[in-house]
């Protein structure tokens, strides 16, 4: 099965507003993870990515907030813009240079 | 800076019928290379990854295979498609780290 996993399959949010979308992860000695964004038919776009050392990184109007008490990742999306609307998934680091999917979040922008 | 292509854009073949897929990244040297297959909705597979010319690891058996005839080339091929094979086939790359970055896919429909 599938070591990570998000919280929520969609989230709707109103242009503007701020975004969080959730991830739990299962190995507890994962170093790294990334956050993609993948529009409809494209190819995932990297985001912003974290190491175990770290707690929190931020990118232009994106924040990835790492829990490694209980295993949680999380993207927030300052000022959520219509562009924003994409799946997102989290990956996390397996070894050898390979990364484990979730099933990705569906973010929706309400204008 | 690096790009990668990937080519055709979109597929339609029958079953039995045998499949190419082209990858190839520019802009850098001796990456390692991923084959991802996506089914709708959901996330990503990982099918076989690359870290040299002729140096291919297969993550799941399937019908599919991979080669790798030069360093900055990589091939997805099956000799007899089926229905199962149909998805969003995805390429990625990466040196020496995780962090990997994705074509544009390859829309494959098997009829």
């Amino acid at each position: 099965g599938e070591s990570v996993g998000l919280h929520l399959p969609t989230l709707s949010v109103q242009e503007g507003d701020n975004s969080i979308i959730n991830c739990a992860y299962s190995n507890s000695a994962s170093d790294y993870f990334i956050w993609y964004k993948q529009e409809s038919g494209k190819g995932p776009q990297f985001i912003i990515d974290i190491r175990s050392n770290m707690d929190k990184r931020q990118g232009q109007r994106v924040t990835v907030l790492l829990n490694k008490t209980v295993k949680h990742l999380s993207l927030q999306i300052a000022a959520t813009q219509p562009g924003d609307s994409a799946v997102y998934f989290c990956a996390e680091n397996r070894g050898d240079y390979k990364l484990s999917f979730g099933a990705g979040t569906t973010v929706t922008v309400r204008a | 800076s690096q790009t990668i292509h990937q080519w055709p854009a979109t597929l339609v073949q029958p079953v039995g019928s045998p499949l190419s897929l082209e990858c190839t990244v520019e802009g850098t040297s001796n990456p390692n290379l991923y084959w991802y297959r996506q089914a709708a909705g959901r996330g990503l597979q990982l099918l076989f990854y690359s870290v040299g010319i002729g140096q291919i690891s297969s993550e799941v058996p399937q019908n599919l295979s991979a080669s790798r005839p030069q360093d900055r080339q990589f091939i997805l091929s099956s000799k007899k498609l089926l229905l199962s094979d149909s998805g969003f086939y995805l390429c990625a790359w990466s040196v020496q780290t995780a962090e990997q970055y994705f074509g544009p896919g390859t829309r494959l429909t098997v009829t």
